[in-house]
């Protein structure tokens, strides 16, 4: 058990819609990292959240965006979505940004039929 | 950008036994860490470890920073092992992004 909780825990959206993700981090824990993982390949870093700023994005569009709240819970949003958004979206905290350990919740898996 | 592989792609080990996980990278970085994913998704920090060896029970892990390497050791391996073993690094390049290695998946047999 991390502390990391993400919802909902399963999703089914068809093309084009848009979807919102959502990750409480751990007690403490002011930096988030979202990330993206098709099936049989490693996470994909898709952005970073320091203190409601975004700090470090990956190679993805902008129609891939995201809030950090004052409370350090964080959302993921996707618009207009596409079939290869498919996905199992984790999410993972750590205690600050230089703090390097990362602790990561169960994830949403995404369905876009 | 920094690549990183990960040997075998896939084990299949007998209960009790022994095996070595590989990470190579090709530049500096400033950290790494090794995730166990769990069939279930979940992903466990099984080591934070930039440099030297660590051990935690049956796992043990190595990293040679100037060699650009690290190996992951598992003995009297388990079912519950089973699962996609992952190293994730941050590049010394100051950036704040993760990457993950291309996993190795294990499966245990009974």
């Amino acid at each position: 058990e991390t502390g990391v909780t993400q919802s909902p825990t399963h999703l089914i959206k068809t093309r084009g819609q848009q979807v919102t993700l959502r990750c409480s981090s751990q007690s403490g824990h002011n930096t988030v990292s979202w990330y993206q993982q098709a099936l049989g390949q490693g996470p994909q870093f898709i952005f970073q959240y320091y203190r409601e700023e975004e700090n470090g994005r990956g190679n993805f569009p902008p129609r891939f965006s995201g809030l950090q709240f004052p409370n350090y819970s964080s959302e993921l949003n996707v618009n207009a979505l596409e079939l290869d958004d498919s996905a199992l979206y984790l999410c993972a905290s750590s205690l600050s940004i230089r703090s390097e350990k990362l602790f990561f919740g169960s994830g949403t898996q995404l369905s876009v039929l | 950008g920094i690549q990183v592989e990960q040997s075998p792609p896939d084990l299949i080990l007998q209960e009790g036994a022994n095996s070595t996980l590989r990470c190579n990278f090709s530049d500096s970085v400033n950290n790494l860490q090794w995730f166990h994913q769990n069939p279930w998704g979940q992903l466990i920090n099984l080591f934070y470890i930039p440099s030297g060896t660590k051990q935690n029970g049956r796992l043990s892990a190595t990293t040679v920073a100037t060699e650009r390497y690290s190996l992951l050791y598992i003995s009297s391996s388990q079912t519950t092992d089973s699962g996609v073993y992952f190293c994730d690094l941050r590049p010394a390049s100051g950036t704040y992004k993760y990457i993950f290695g291309t996993g190795t998946r294990l499966k245990v047999l009974a």
